[in-house]
């Protein structure tokens, strides 16, 4: 157990719904990312928060989109689905902003039909 | 453009045996690399790591290598045991940029054979 926790674990919803992914990091970790692994492609970086605010910023769809809460969970939102935003949505955690081990949760399991 | 390359899609070797997974990178701004290792149905799981002022480091079975010069890594896991089949994911960052964030390769699937 990582210690970080991601729900929903499955999750199917329809084209053009809206869904809120949400992540609990690591107790005293600041940072959170979000990443995307997709059948036929690794681990996809999505975006970075760091004690609230964005830190850095990949492969992310304007569709998508994500924030950091006070107490530091984050809820990533994906919205105007697509049969090809399927895929394992990862949360991750760290200590600082860079420079250390990320640790990840085990995934939710979206499936867009 | 993929900046961290695994050119094996997997891998089978017999129990007891050396298991060598490989990974090439291409941008030199990395200097810190990290192998994770991920059941089915579960999140990635730190393994080991390496600095880029380092060209070895060893953790029990598992020994990673780098050679900076080519840019490339490997994974060495010895003696493999069945447990060990998983998905090995090969990972860079740059330690000392103001960005955590981690570039994958797409991974090598491991199979030991009992």
């Amino acid at each position: 157990d990582s210690g970080v926790t991601q729900t929903p674990k499955h999750l199917i919803t329809a084209t053009g719904q809206r869904v809120t992914l949400r992540c609990s990091p690591r107790s005293g970790d600041l940072s959170v990312y979000w990443y995307q692994q997709s059948l036929d492609q690794g681990l996809q970086f999505l975006i970075q928060y760091y004690n609230g605010e964005e830190r850095a910023k990949g492969n992310i769809l304007e569709r998508f989109s994500a924030q950091q809460f006070p107490d530091l969970h984050s809820e990533l939102n994906l919205s105007s689905l697509e049969l090809g935003d399927s895929a394992l949505y990862f949360c991750a955690s760290s200590v600082r902003d860079s420079g250390n081990t990320i640790y990840f949760g085990e995934g939710s399991w979206l499936t867009v039909v | 453009d993929q900046q961290v390359k695994q050119n094996s899609p997997s891998l089978s070797v017999q129990e007891g045996r050396i298991s060598i997974l490989n990974c090439d990178y291409t941008n030199s701004m990395f200097d810190y690399f990290l192998w994770y290792k991920k059941y089915p149905a579960e999140g990635p799981t730190f393994l080991i790591s390496i600095s880029s002022i380092k060209d070895k480091n060893e953790d029990g079975r598992f020994t990673v290598f780098l050679n900076k010069s080519a840019k490339h890594l490997s994974l060495h896991i010895v003696p493999s045991q069945p447990g060990d089949s998983a998905v090995y994911f090969c990972a860079a960052m740059n330690y000392g940029g103001s960005q955590g964030n981690l570039i994958f390769g797409k991974g090598t699937k491991l199979s030991v054979k009992p």
